[in-house]
């Protein structure tokens, strides 16, 4: 069974600019959930997206944005970039029927210059 | 969801068996323990979780006190593929909290 993919695995943008991030879940996973790591720190959590609609969101200014599609991939779409959004974005997900265990995709690391 | 304690660092030889304790004094009823671990630089991986019982996989074992108010994650024979940090994380299944909440874990080196 194939896990969770994202891509692409490394992004290189500068600040300003917009980035997006991709998420396609195991197969039969409905819920989407977005993380960010930055360098040195845990991981935080950004967003939950099931069905298509956001369940649930973090700490995180609204240029931090995401959808689900009918598929139950996902995009993270970060706006307005700043240096500090330079980190690993981690996706996860599971099923909505059994919330308890996510599993995670190998990340996108994303470079603000 | 209720806040966990681990040990910054632990070391482990490898073959022998690696036994990484958690405190959660405040866990509530309904929250369960969960334990993933992340090799440098990689995504988390799902190791193992319970409620109440003993719980055992391919993986580690979960021995949770009576009392729920700490457990601790034993991998049997260590290897060195094991280095990682290892998280406990506690949580409810229910309302929207479908969030994990991260601490900042044990690092477990495993050495020759």
């Amino acid at each position: 069974e194939a896990g969770v993919t994202q891509s692409p695995t490394h992004l290189i943008k500068t600040r300003g600019q917009q980035a997006t991030l991709r998420c396609s879940p195991i197969s039969g996973h409905t819920s989407v959930y977005w993380y960010q790591q930055a360098l040195g720190l845990g991981l935080q959590f950004l967003l939950w997206y099931d069905e298509g609609e956001e369940r649930n969101r973090g700490n995180f200014p609204p240029r931090f944005s995401g959808r689900q599609f009918p598929n139950y991939s996902s995009e993270l779409n970060v706006n307005a970039l700043e240096l500090e959004d330079s980190a690993l974005y981690l996706c996860a997900s599971s099923f909505l029927e059994n919330q308890e265990t996510q599993y995670f995709g190998p990340g996108t690391r994303l470079l603000v210059l | 969801d209720a806040k966990t304690t681990q040990p910054p660092s632990m070391d482990c030889a490898e073959g022998r068996a690696a036994n990484l304790p958690c405190n959660h004094s405040t866990i509530s009823g309904n929250e369960y323990v969960y334990w993933y671990r992340q090799i440098h630089s990689q995504g988390p991986q799902y190791i193992i979780h319970g409620l109440k019982n003993n719980e055992t996989n391919e993986m580690a074992s979960l021995i949770i006190t009576e009392d729920r108010k700490s457990s601790t994650l034993i991998l049997p024979h260590a290897t060195l593929r094991d280095t990682a940090v290892y998280y406990c994380i506690v949580r409810s299944h229910t309302g929207t909290a479908s969030k994990l909440t991260f601490g900042t874990g044990t690092r477990l080196q495993v050495t020759l």
